[in-house]
Parts: C-alpha cells; structure tokens; sequence
C-alpha cells in the first residue's frame, strides 16, 4: 500500500524567510510524487512533481523540491516566502509502475506567511 | 484552468433526501475522481471513472454511488444522505494516470442537517 505524510499540521514562517514543508512517502517501487496548492475556496492546483531524473524540481510560483530515495522525502521549498503563499499544501504519491494507479493523498499543511 | 465545473457550488439539505453532485469537463479527458475534503482527513477518494460506464470505488465509498453516461459529465449521488456526509466535495480529471497531474474543480460544499 502507497502512503503519505505531511507531519506539520501548520508552518509559521516570515515573509522574506525561507520555508519548507515536509512530505515523506511509502510506495512499492519507484514514486511519482506531486506537490499541489490549495487556497481558501477553491479546488486544488498543480504545483510540481517529480517523475525521474534530477532531484530538485522547479515548479511555479518559485517553489521548488528535493526529492530524496533513500530518505523517503520530497520536501517543498522557497528561497523567499511571501504572504501571498498562504495557503494549504499537499503532497501526492503513487508507484511508477504496478500497485494502484490512483495518488494517494497527504492530510496537507497549512503554510501561514507572517508580514 | 482546466475547465471543470462542480455544481451545485453549496447545497444544504436533509437526513435521508437523496443529492447529486454534478462535475462536467470540457477537457475531453479519460479519467474523473470524485473526492470529499475533510478536517484531519485531506483529501478522501470516493470513486473514479476510467471511461464512460466505466467506474470503480474509492477508499470511502460506502453511501455513495456514481454514473458516466458521456464523457464530459461524473455524478455522484448520496442516495440517502446522512450527516457523516457534510463535507466538501470535489471532482478532478486527469488525462492520464501515472505521472499525469489532477486538475481539480471548485468543490460543492455540502450540509446535510
């Protein structure tokens, strides 16, 4: 069975400062991993994922992760955090190949951006 | 965006009076989930389609039944809602799985007093 965890409930970051959120993921087999945004009343947004090759990814809005095989983990960064990130954040796993074809969801991470 | 449109957008409505959400795409894409978004929870799968007529259930889809007549259109209906079901609801597309991203719509707000 593929899983997920995103173990902040919440990050408090300043504007201007760098912010992380954590993912770490259990999947049979190599991952697909993704990231997506959520702001309030609306539906969830692609942000990045990982298929294969280079560990860190770009994706939009300056936000960018490390993906790391041998700690289970793709974390989601940015250099310079604004209050407009405020937002909640999920990570998505499923297997390259085999096992269910579905992703399979984090219970997210609500990121709050202080001026 | 992707175009997907959830409605109705909020709806309240009564123990035990049936409900059908709505999710129409314009996106000509194979595959529709269904999803319900809760505190604690993130996001649950109810069911999916791979096609038209062609659909299978979530991790949660007990008190739920969908259809898929064409293509552009996934229904979800609460043949007889409860309580436990308020939630958010939310319909997603994908043109493919696998490492294919989710487009996701609005969501439906549901209350069932």
């Amino acid at each position: 069975a593929q899983s997920v965890a995103q173990p902040e409930d919440q990050v408090n970051v300043a504007e201007g400062n760098p912010l992380t959120v954590k993912c770490t993921y259990s999947v049979s087999g190599n991952p697909y991993l993704f990231w997506y945004v959520q702001y309030p009343n609306r539906g969830l947004q692609f942000l990045l994922k990982y298929i294969t090759g280079d560990n860190l990814v770009k994706g939009s809005y300056g936000f960018e992760a490390e993906f790391n095989k041998s700690q289970t983990s793709f974390h989601l960064k940015k250099p310079s955090a604004l209050v407009s990130d405020s937002a909640l954040y999920f990570c998505a796993v499923r297997a390259a190949s085999g096992g269910s074809y579905i992703p399979t969801f984090g219970r997210g991470t609500s990121l709050i951006v202080h001026p | 965006d992707a175009g997907i449109t959830q409605s109705p957008r909020h709806k309240v409505t009564e123990t035990g009076t049936p409900v059908t959400l709505r999710c129409h795409q314009t996106e000509n894409h194979r595959y529709m989930y269904w999803y319900r978004q809760d505190p604690g929870h993130g996001l649950r799968l109810i069911h999916y389609s791979y096609g038209v007529k062609d659909t299978d259930k979530g991790e949660v889809s007990d008190g739920y039944s969908v259809s898929r007549s064409k293509t552009e259109d996934f229904l979800l209906t609460l043949e007889s809602a409860t309580s436990s079901q308020t939630s958010v609801y939310f319909c997603a597309i994908s043109e493919e799985v696998g490492n294919q991203p989710q487009h996701f719509g609005d969501g439906t707000r549901l209350s069932i007093l």
